[in-house]
């Protein structure tokens, strides 16, 4: 089956810091990878995608590279804010699996220092 | 603004009695609309998938008379906990994948999230 793993948090940094969020997967097919962010008392909100390997997905700053090789989508960021701090969720789609549906990781809080 | 909204955004009963969630979607028609439920500390984890017009499809190990579904329009879906119980309490999520009509934000298939439920049962 299909499965998401990424790092436990919470990870804490100060403001300007380097971000870094490892997530890798299992899939049977060939998925689609997404990040997305959810904001305190929020929904989750895609923050970036990639629909095969090599791809980059970019957004706000972020970026993940879709890596086949190593069945990974870490999520980076130069240099973080404090309305950064949130909780990110790395999740995959099996194109194989009609309807679309989403298999999500752990969730990774985030903490950013002023 | 959100373009898919649950009501009630926390709700707190008692146990024994039903509850009812609803998520709808606000700028579009979902033909497809999933439900989560998210333990605390925990990630996302799908229970059904509700299909505009027929019966849901339920992950295994869901009750299906414990958690009814009904999609009666392509723009509301309802989750009622039946005699609700403290083991479910949790915080449950919709999420719905636009089709249908063109224009409306993103692209066709995208997923949208409500901005959660919390249920608390005493």
């Amino acid at each position: 089956g299909n499965s998401v793993t990424q790092m436990e948090g919470p990870v804490t940094l100060s403001e300007e810091a380097f971000l870094t969020i490892n997530c890798t997967y299992t899939a049977t097919g060939y998925p689609s990878l997404f990040w997305y962010v959810q904001y305190p008392g929020e929904g989750l909100q895609l923050l970036l995608k990639a629909t095969k390997a090599d791809d980059k997905g970019s957004n706000k700053g972020f970026e993940a590279t879709y890596r086949k090789e190593t069945t990974s989508f870490h999520l980076e960021k130069g240099s973080v804010q404090v309305s950064d701090s949130a909780v990110y969720f790395c999740a995959l789609s099996d194109r194989n699996n009609a309807g679309n549906m989403l298999t999500f990781g752990g969730g990774t809080r985030l903490m950013v220092k002023p | 603004g959100a373009v898919v909204s649950q009501h009630p955004s926390w709700v707190i009963c008692k146990s024994g009695t039903s509850v009812k969630i609803e998520c709808r979607s606000l700028d579009f028609q979902a033909t497809t609309m999933f439900w989560y439920r998210q333990f605390p500390k925990q990630s996302l984890m799908l229970m059904a998938t509700s299909n505009e017009g027929s019966k849901a499809t339920y992950e295994q190990g869901v009750e299906k008379d414990k958690f009814l579904i009904n999609h009666a329009s392509l723009t509301l879906s309802t989750l009622t906990v039946t005699s609700a119980h403290p083991e479910d309490s949790s915080f449950y999520i919709c999420s719905a994948r636009r089709g249908g009509l063109a224009g409306g934000p993103g692209h066709p298939g995208e997923l949208f999230f409500g901005e959660g439920s919390r249920l608390t049962v005493l």
